[in-house]
């Protein structure tokens, strides 16, 4: 049974570019949000996604917009990237009908140059 | 606004007993999650309380008092393994479930 995958692992970006992050969620699961975690913080909640339709937002500008696919895996792009984007983006996912419990991906890890 | 307070570092010393503390502030409580997370590794499910009291799990136990905001992860027999940063998260209802989490405990054990 494959867990929550995500890709790539790391990727280098400048100021001003933009890019895009791939989640897979784990077997079943039909809901999938993400997070940004900052090193020596915890994760910050960005969005989750059901039925292909944004569900809840958490403080991130704009700039940070997603997708769901009909086959519940996800994207994460960010436009016009700030140096204090570079972090660790993590994806979990879940079951809408389910415990609620959140599986969480390895993560991307951002750096910004 | 949401606000969980959980201690930034510990150490111990190892086969001894630790106990984290998280307190929170926050509307729309559901739940209480910990997990654990090593570095450079995705955080993983320890536990998750929804009703006041104690839930035991082997080695690892979370207590959770809802009319006090408050709630403790216990972790006892301290393997060397057990350094990680400990996360709780505030499990929110509004439109939908979502996670808020604490900064993390840095949890050093030492022999």
């Amino acid at each position: 049974d494959a867990g929550v995958t995500q890709s790539p692992t790391h990727l280098i970006k400048t100021r001003g570019q933009q890019v895009t992050l791939r989640c897979s969620p784990k077997s079943g699961h039909d809901t999938v949000s993400w997070y940004q975690q900052a090193l020596g913080q915890g994760p910050q909640f960005i969005f989750q996604y059901y039925e292909e339709e944004e569900r809840q937002r958490g403080n991130f500008p704009d700039r940070f917009s997603g997708h769901q696919f009909p086959n519940y895996s996800s994207e994460l792009n960010v436009n016009a990237l700030l140096l204090g984007d570079s972090a660790l983006y993590l994806c979990a996912s879940s079951l809408v009908q389910g415990d609620n419990e959140q599986f969480f991906g390895p993560g991307t890890r951002l750096t910004v140059l | 606004g949401q606000n969980i307070d959980q201690p930034t570092e510990m150490t111990a010393t190892e086969g001894a007993i630790v106990q984290i503390n998280c307190t929170y502030q926050t509307s729309g409580f559901n739940g209480l999650f910990w997990y654990q997370q090593h570095a450079g590794e995705a955080p993983t499910f320890l536990s998750y309380n929804v009703l006041d009291g104690l839930e035991e799990k082997g080695r690892f136990s979370s207590f959770l008092s809802r009319s006090k905001g408050y709630s403790y992860l216990l972790l006892k027999e301290l393997q060397m393994k057990d350094s990680a940063s400990y996360l709780c998260a505030v499990e929110i209802v509004d439109s939908s479930y979502k996670l808020i989490f604490g900064s993390g405990t840095r949890l050093l054990v030492r022999p």
